[in-house]
């Protein structure tokens, strides 16, 4: 059981749409990350999130991009205008609950996100 | 830019012998080193780090060796089964970066009875 969980498991938009992606974790964690995989591609960090801000962004994490957790417990990630190229599987991911370095990241199972 | 690199895309392997998978990397800062397992349609599972302290850690049939002066690390799994075929990653953070890791492109195992 993964422990986050992620929505949908499956989004198909439009080139030009805003889709948000969905991530809430199962326990309270301060630290909360994206990642994407591109078909065929590498893992890559998008960025991370502490304390209810951006701590570190990745330069695909562009303007496009934006992250938030609205209301305490889900943790979102907007793409304001999908490009093609946008079309990936994107993870969420938690650290955990004491800032310690040295810990492992925990995957949800992913939202695959398809641009048409 | 590939600071972690994954040089066999897949890999095949019987039942009951061992598995060797290896990871090679540019960047000397990352102190901090993991191993997930990935099945298709799930997100990576996290399956056993190392820090750049040590030159071995092992759990249960995993373990991970580090090569600092060689910028190389490996997964070894003994005695392999069915189960752990799956895309094996590496990963690597610099502790600076938080928790951003970089990951390879993934090793493909297969494990055949």
């Amino acid at each position: 059981e993964p422990e986050v969980t992620q929505t949908p498991s499956h989004q198909v938009t439009q080139m030009g749409q805003e889709v948000i992606l969905r991530c809430v974790p199962i326990s309270n964690h301060l630290y909360f990350y994206w990642y994407r995989q591109i078909l065929g591609q590498k893992v890559e960090f998008l960025v991370s999130f502490y304390n209810n801000e951006i701590s570190e962004k990745s330069e695909i994490f562009d303007d496009q991009f934006s992250v938030e957790r609205p209301d305490g417990s889900n943790f979102t990630l907007k793409i304001r205008s999908t490009k093609l190229e946008d079309s990936a599987m994107y993870f969420c991911a938690r650290g955990r609950e004491r800032s310690s370095y040295n810990s492992p990241l925990h995957f949800g199972n992913g939202t695959r996100l398809t641009v048409t | 830019d590939q600071q972690v690199k994954q040089n066999s895309p897949s890999l095949s392997v019987q039942e009951g012998r061992i598995s060797i998978l290896n990871c090679d990397y540019t960047n000397s800062m990352f102190d901090y080193f993991l191993w997930y397992k990935k099945y298709p349609a799930e997100g990576p599972t996290f399956l056993i780090s190392i820090s750049s302290i040590k030159d071995k850690n092992e759990d249960g049939r995993f373990t991970v060796f580090l090569n600092k002066s060689a910028k190389h690390l490996s997964l070894h799994i003994v005695p392999s089964q069915p189960g752990d075929s799956a895309v094996y990653f590496c990963a690597a953070s610099v502790k600076d970066s938080g928790y951003a890791l970089n990951f390879g492109k993934g090793t493909s195992l297969l494990v055949t009875p």
